[in-house]
């Protein structure tokens, strides 16, 4: 079965440094987000991409993070500098195409700022 | 703010029905309701959705009130590997752009 692939799993890196995630999207899959996830709270929306364009980055603290996804397939999630506030599960999931459609999620990437 | 609301914790016991409420009084005509579910340290994962009428898969049943302003999501037997987060979450149908929005869920725990 497809799954989203994200990676690394696990980071840990100190403050002002920049770090960066990575995700594949199933196959075929038009509409990619990217989610953080604080301990004991729902994933929160940072960006939506369909395709290669983005179609809301409101909640994506634009300062310090940004976004890719140059050719409409893999994407990448970059922040920097890091900040201690930024400790988080980062999730991935992918659409087919439509709003309604099932998203599926990736296993996370867990960042720990030190 | 999330459209839906739930209840923060649930408990049930191993091999008993589970009952999951979920509020959501402003729902439009073309929303659908979804439910996911986040396993401890994995990624959500789609559990079922429906628009008006009620549906069932393997994973679970969906029951959807009349006014379509509330809904239960129904574990038919839970067992210890359905203790997880469960999200109702609502998503338009048109292909106009939504926000998605997750509250913080229903810790369900299973009780052996």
């Amino acid at each position: 079965e497809a799954e989203v692939a994200q990676s690394p799993r696990y980071k840990i890196t100190e403050k002002s440094q920049a770090v960066a995630f990575w995700c594949d999207p199933i196959s075929g899959h038009a509409t990619l987000y990217w989610y953080r996830q604080i301990l004991g709270q729902g994933p929160e929306l940072l960006v939506q991409f369909q395709d290669e364009s983005v179609v809301d980055d409101s909640q994506l603290p634009k300062d310090r993070f940004s976004a890719e996804r140059l050719k409409g397939v893999d994407s990448t999630l970059k922040i920097q500098p890091a900040e201690l506030g930024d400790s988080a599960m980062y999730l991935c999931a992918s659409s087919f195409h439509a709003p309604s459609d099932t998203q599926y999620f990736g296993p996370g990437t867990r960042l720990t700022v030190l | 703010d999330a459209k839906t609301t739930q209840p923060n914790s649930m408990e049930s016991n191993e091999e008993e029905p589970v009952h999951l409420p979920c509020n959501h009084s402003t729902i439009s005509g073309t929303d659908y309701i979804h439910w996911y579910r986040q396993l401890p340290s994995q990624g959500p994962e789609y559990v079922i959705h429906g628009l008006t009428s009620n549906v069932n898969n393997r994973m679970a049943s969906l029951a959807i009130a009349e006014d379509r302003k509330s809904s239960t999501l129904i574990l038919h037997r839970a067992t210890l590997r359905d203790a997880a987060v469960y999200y109702c979450i609502l998503r338009r149908g048109e292909t106009s752009y939504d926000k998605v929005i997750f509250g913080p869920g229903t810790s369900l725990s299973v009780i052996p």
